[in-house]
C-alpha cells in the first residue's frame, strides 16, 4: 500500500515565526509533490508543486524534496492568523495523474 | 476555481437510497477524480476517469459506480447510501502545467456534504 505520512498536529506556532511542515512517502516512483492549505468547510487549495529535489520558493512559502529520503517539507515564513488551516501532503503516485494524499497537518498561528 | 462545478452541494439521504452526484468542468480536460474526505483519513481516491467512458477504481470504490458520458461530467453513484458513505465527497482535475506541459496539478471542486440518515 503505498502511502504518505504526515504529522497530524495540531501545530502551534506564533505569528511572525516560521511554520516547518513535514511529510514522508512510501513510493520510490513518485517525481511529483505537492502541498494543499485546506480551512474548515473548504476545499482544498494548491499552494506549492515541487518536481525535482531542493529547494523552491513562492513567497513566504518554501517546498523542500529529498527524493533519497523519501522527504518533502513545506515551510511558512512570517506565519499569519491566516495561515491557519490544515496543510495537506500529495504524491502523484500509480499512473493517470493520481494523487495520493496524507491525512493533514493542523496549523495554528496564534497572536 | 479551475471551472469546476459540484452538485448538489448539500445533501441528505436514507440508508439503502440511491445518490448521484455530478461534476461539471468547462475546460475539457482528460482526467477527472473522485474523492472522499473523512476526519483522520485525509482524500482518498474513489473512482477516477482518463477519457469518455474510460473509468477505474481507486482504494476505497466499494459500494459506489461512475459513469463519464461526456468529456465535461463525471458522475459518482452510490447505488444503495450506507451510513459509512457519510462524508465529504470532492471532485478534482488534472491540469497539464509548465513549459512543455510536461508536470500535472490537480484543482478541486468546492465539494459535497453528504449524509446518510
Amino acid at each position: 500500500q503505498k502511502e504518505v505520512e504526515q504529522n497530524s498536529g495540531p501545530l502551534s506556532v506564533p505569528e511572525g515565526a516560521i511554520a516547518s511542515l513535514n511529510c514522508t512517502y512510501s513510493d520510490r516512483g513518485s517525481q511529483s509533490f505537492f502541498w494543499y492549505r485546506q480551512y474548515s468547510g473548504k476545499s482544498p487549495e494548491l499552494i506549492m508543486s515541487i518536481y525535482s529535489n531542493g529547494d523552491k520558493e513562492d513567497g513566504r512559502f518554501t517546498a523542500q524534496l529529498n527524493k533519497a529520503s523519501q522527504y518533502v517539507s513545506l515551510l511558512i515564513r512570517d506565519s499569519q492568523p491566516s495561515d491557519s488551516a490544515t496543510y495537506l501532503c500529495a504524491a502523484l503516485s500509480g499512473g493517470y495523474n493520481k494523487l495520493i494524499f496524507g491525512a493533514g497537518t493542523r496549523l495554528a498561528v496564534h497572536p | 476555481d479551475a471551472g469546476i462545478t459540484q452538485s448538489p452541494r448539500h445533501k441528505v439521504t436514507e440508508t439503502g437510497t440511491p445518490v448521484t452526484l455530478r461534476c461539471h468542468q468547462t475546460e475539457n480536460h482528460r482526467y477527472m477524480y473522485w474523492y472522499r474526505q473523512d476526519p483522520g483519513h485525509g482524500l482518498r481516491l474513489i473512482h477516477y476517469s482518463y477519457g469518455v467512458k474510460d473509468t477505474d477504481k481507486g482504494e476505497v470504490s466499494d459500494g459506489y459506480s461512475v459513469s463519464r458520458s461526456k468529456t465535461e461530467d463525471f458522475l459518482l453513484t452510490l447505488e444503495s447510501a450506507t451510513s459509512s458513505q457519510t462524508s465529504v465527497y470532492f471532485c478534482a482535475i488534472s491540469v497539464a502545467v509548465g513549459d512543455r506541459g510536461l508536470n500535472t496539478e490537480a484543482f478541486f471542486g468546492q465539494g459535497t456534504r453528504l449524509t446518510v440518515v
